[in-house]
């Protein structure tokens, strides 16, 4: 069955614009949640949704937001991006995301540098 | 507060040595759960293991396995007979027992470079 879909793969913005990222998780997975990845701060745990609803929120400034559609598509968007902002965003799908379950599937991640 | 600790930022070892990769963690939740992830340059997450709280019992898996002793708060993961297909940047991760969901904390990582 098909992976954990996030698009785009790459992207290029500048600074004070805003981004879009988009998940598709595994057909049946209801909970997603995202993760930055950078070299200074490493993996750091964004948000996670389960059935449209956030139920997880990591320690990131009002600019970074997300949302859980229907289907369990997910997007987070940045507003107004930093430098600082320039990661590799992974998005990880799992059935239901409870205790217990844990195994986190990944999508190959969107590589966003801001200049 | 949870943290994990992988003190080793890059190994490199040469085709077919044992390496193993340490892992220290620290919480106050008696219910937590375990993992490791490996990275490859394609950039996903691959899942190797899950272990909770309560299984303290060492894994095997082909040519991996994961050492798990409360004692210590450590889950140390040893590749025997490395390949060069083995190389890759590898994560130690928490999560919280009941409440947490999908939030893993997560190590800073291990790159290993097999050589040929």
């Amino acid at each position: 069955k098909a992976g954990v879909t996030q698009t785009p793969r790459y992207l290029i913005k500048t600074r004070g614009q805003q981004v879009t990222l988009s998940c598709s998780p595994i057909s049946g997975h209801r909970s997603v949640s995202w993760y930055q990845q950078t070299p200074g701060q490493g993996l750091q745990f964004l948000f996670e949704y389960f059935s449209e609803t956030q139920r997880n929120k990591g320690n990131f400034p009002g600019r970074f937001s997300g949302r859980q559609f229907s289907n369990s598509r997910s997007e987070m968007n940045v507003s107004t991006l930093e430098l600082g902002d320039s990661a590799l965003y992974l998005c990880a799908s799992s059935l239901v995301g409870g205790p217990g379950t844990g195994e986190l599937f990944f999508g190959e991640g969107s590589r966003l540098t801001v200049l | 507060a949870q943290k994990v600790t992988q003190a080793q930022t890059e190994i490199s070892v040469v085709e077919k040595e044992d390496v193993t990769l340490d892992c220290v963690y620290e919480t106050r939740d008696t219910t937590y759960y375990l993992f490791w992830y490996k990275q490859p340059p394609s950039g996903e997450l691959v899942f190797l293991i899950r272990r909770n709280s309560f299984d303290e019992q060492n894994e095997i898996s082909g040519r991996y396995s994961w050492n798990f002793q409360k004692s210590t708060s450590s889950f140390n993961f040893t590749i025997t007979a490395s390949q060069v297909v083995d190389s890759a940047v590898y994560f130690c991760a928490l999560k919280k027992g009941e409440t947490s969901g999908s939030r893993l904390t997560f190590g800073e990582g291990t790159q290993l470079t097999v050589n040929p």
